[in-house]
């Protein structure tokens, strides 16, 4: 059971540049959750999904897009990548939306 | 948007004595979920302690409890006992209604031998 996993775990983009970070839970959870974590801040949520087929934006969404085509993975897609992304992505998931959220270990990403 | 506010950036506490985390937030919902999450160094997030706004009994979880006071949106956060794998950052949520989730800026918390 390996819970939830993030690939990658480091990366560096270019402005401009596009990427997708990858999401996945083996624990049959409901819900999954894409947040950003700045320096010397809290989490800021960015886009949630409700199960599969159903997302909705969050606090932060601009400049990120998701899919959730299965129930197991949540990606997020960054296009066209700005210094202002520069951050740690973390993927979460839960049961439902009032349990105990489990974490991935987080994608520390830079935009130069 | 909701609001959650952490007014102590650090706190420090002495081992197996007893420190509280302070945290207030801003809604106009009745219904919703306050959590506390902590940090370690190894950056993976863990859930402490959950509470639902709807009881009004404070929840409990080992050594740590919650002082929970609605009417003043406080969700204060007690360690008893303190050790030294408390050191971390700690964070305050709240959920909303809309499965909206909101994170305070944490505070940072060491437990000195």
């Amino acid at each position: 059971n390996a819970g939830v996993t993030q690939t990658p775990k480091f990366r560096i983009l270019k402005i401009g540049q596009s990427m997708t970070l990858q999401c996945t839970q083996d624990m049959n959870h409901n819900y999954m959750y894409w947040y950003r974590q700045d320096p010397g801040m809290g989490l800021k949520l960015i886009y949630y999904s409700v199960g599969a087929g159903i997302t909705d934006k969050g606090e932060v969404p601009n400049g990120y897009n998701v899919s959730r085509s299965t129930t197991e993975d949540f990606p997020l897609r960054l296009e066209l990548a700005a210094p202002s992304q520069t951050s740690v992505y973390f993927c979460a998931s839960s049961y439902t939306g009032a349990d105990t959220q489990y974490f991935g270990p987080g994608t520390r990403l830079t935009v130069l | 948007a909701q609001t959650v506010t952490q007014s102590q950036p650090e706190m420090s506490v002495q081992e197996a004595e007893t420190v509280t985390l302070s945290c207030t937030y801003d809604t106009s919902e009745s219904n919703y979920y306050l959590f506390w999450y902590k940090q370690p160094p190894s950056r993976q997030m863990i859930l402490v302690i959950r509470q639902e706004a709807y009881k009004q009994q404070n929840a409990t979880e080992n050594r740590f409890s919650v002082n929970f006071q609605k009417a003043a949106k406080s969700f204060s956060l007690k360690i008893s006992d303190s050790q030294l794998g408390d050191t971390a950052m700690y964070f305050c949520a709240f959920m909303s209604t809309g499965n909206q989730f909101y994170f305070g800026t944490g505070t940072s918390l060491t437990v000195i031998p």
